[in-house]
């Protein structure tokens, strides 16, 4: 079964502090890998895909990276405006299916000033 | 926001009525998505249609039908509601199977059955 798993499910963070959050996933055949921003009462906000092990990409104080088995999205020196929901979701559904994705239940961030 | 309209954005409706939520977009893309999200749970696929008339079930597609009829709307019909789907709904849209095709949200129907 395919599956995706965040952790932590919740993180605290002063201004400035380094971190990185995990996605780990299980999938027969992966397809893609995305990053998403959540902000309470509105939809996810596309941040990253990823395909293929190796794979980076960066947007602002944001890194994702992508190996056989997990991601990590990378956040440097973090600001406030940074706290949100993140989700990591996984495309592995048949073709037809276009851009489904199964998503983890997400990590909370929380920055400090 | 990726020209996606839900509509109503909050409803309140007793147990064994009929509720259809509707979403509108205005880009033309052949994929339409229906999730649900809920604490404990994320997001999760209800329904999803890959063009006029074309649809088919998701993880969770019990208790809920969709309609296509046109490229620019797809309805979520709960024919009888139940406590257990008070949930926070979610329509998205996607252009191809293409890569850089990601999934664009909007920003959601909060419905509660009572």
């Amino acid at each position: 079964e395919d599956q995706v798993t965040q952790s932590p499910e919740a993180l605290r963070l002063q201004e400035g502090e380094s971190s990185s959050l995990n996605c780990s996933y299980t999938v027969s055949g992966l397809r893609g890998l995305f990053w998403y921003r959540q902000d309470p009462g509105k939809g996810p906000e596309f941040l990253f895909t990823l395909y293929s092990a190796g794979e980076e990409k960066e947007k602002e104080r944001l890194k994702a990276t992508l190996t056989k088995k997990e991601s990590f999205l990378h956040i440097t020196a973090p600001k406030p405006e940074d706290s949100a929901t993140y989700l990591c979701a996984v495309q592995a559904l048949p073709r037809q299916a276009g851009t489904a994705l199964i998503f983890g239940k997400g990590t909370t961030l929380s920055v400090s000033s | 926001d990726a020209g996606i309209t839900q509509s109503p954005r909050h409803k309140v409706t007793e147990t064994g009525t009929p509720v259809t939520l509707r979403c509108h977009q205005t880009e033309n893309h052949r994929y339409m998505y229906w999730y649900r999200q809920d604490p404990g749970h994320g997001l999760r696929l209800i329904h999803y249609s890959y063009g006029v008339k074309d649809t088919d079930k998701g993880e969770v597609s019990d208790g809920y039908s969709v309609s296509r009829s046109k490229t620019e709307d797809f309805l979520l019909t709960l024919e009888s509601a139940t406590s257990s789907q008070t949930s926070v709904y979610f329509c998205a849209i996607s252009e191809s199977v293409l890569r850089d095709s990601p999934l664009h949200f909007g920003n959601g129907t909060r419905l509660t059955v009572t």
